[in-house]
C-alpha cells in the first residue's frame, strides 16, 4: 500500500452537479497530479500541482480545477457534470525539486454520474 | 492522438510461460517509462522503470527492454504466475515529472 490516501472511495452525482474528490499525498512529496481513468482505458493526465501552484495541464476543460494546500494535500473540482465525467479518479504524489523521484498512486474515487 | 501506443489489449499465458507487452511512443523528448500494475478496484502500482540511457533493465522476474532508434519498449514477465493476472500500463514522461501519458492497458491473465 503507498501513502497516498483519496476520498471517498465512491461517489454517485447528478449530471449538472459540482463535485469536489480530496487527496493525501505521501509523506515527504510535494507533487500532486490527477488522473481520469475511464472504464478500460489507461489513466490520462488532468493537471499537476505543485508547491500550491499548476505546473501542467492535461487536454480537459477549466471545469476541471484544483487546489493544492500548505501540507501538500489537494483536491480536484468538476463543475457541471457530465455522464461522461464517470471514471475512476486518480491522483498520484511524487516529491520534485531535488532531482525526481517515483510517483505513487491512491486507490482512487469511482465517480458516476447519472 | 495517442502518444504511447500499447499492445496487446489482451495477453493469455500458462504458468511458468513467458509475458511479452509491447509498447511504442512518438515524442523524442520523452525519457523516462515505467510499467505500471494494476489490480481492480486499486490505483496503479510502479512495477518497474528504465531510463533511455540503458537497452534493458531488469528486476526479479520482471525486465524492460528499451530501442530508442524504434522508439520501443516492452516488459517481459518471466516464469508468470496466477498472481500476475492484472491489467499492465506502460507510460512515458519527461523527467519523471508525475506527468504520464498512459497506453491503453493490457488484461493478463496467467492460466494455472
Amino acid at each position: 500500500e503507498t501513502g497516498v490516501t483519496q476520498s471517498p472511495t465512491h461517489l454517485i452525482k447528478t449530471r449538472g452537479q459540482q463535485v469536489t474528490l480530496r487527496c493525501s499525498s505521501q509523506s515527504g512529496h510535494n507533487t500532486v497530479s490527477w488522473y481520469q481513468q475511464a472504464l478500460g482505458q489507461g489513466p490520462q493526465f488532468i493537471f499537476q500541482y505543485y508547491r500550491e501552484e499548476e505546473n501542467g495541464r492535461g487536454n480537459f476543460p477549466p471545469r476541471f480545477s484544483g487546489l493544492q494546500f500548505p501540507n501538500y494535500s489537494s483536491e480536484l473540482n468538476v463543475n457541471a457534470l457530465e455522464l461522461d465525467d464517470s471514471a475512476l479518479y486518480l491522483c498520484a504524489s511524487s516529491l520534485s525539486g531535488a532531482g525526481w523521484t517515483e510517483a505513487f498512486f491512491g486507490q482512487g474515487t469511482r465517480l458516476t454520474v447519472v | 492522438q495517442q502518444q504511447v501506443k500499447q499492445s496487446p489489449q489482451s495477453l493469455i499465458v500458462q504458468k511458468g510461460g513467458i509475458s511479452i507487452i509491447n509498447c511504442a511512443y512518438e515524442n523524442t523528448a520523452f525519457d523516462y517509462f515505467p510499467w505500471y500494475q494494476q489490480f481492480p478496484g486499486k490505483g496503479p502500482a510502479l512495477l518497474i522503470a528504465i531510463r533511455p540511457d540503458v537497452s534493458e533493465k531488469k528486476e526479479g522476474r520482471f525486465t524492460i527492454s528499451f530501442n530508442k532508434s524504434a522508439k520501443q519498449f516492452s516488459l517481459h514477465i518471466m516464469d508468470s504466475q496466477p498472481g500476475d493476472s492484472a491489467t499492465y500500463f506502460c507510460a512515458a514522461s519527461v523527467n519523471t515529472g508525475n506527468q504520464f501519458y498512459f497506453g491503453t492497458g493490457t488484461s493478463l491473465t496467467v492460466i494455472p
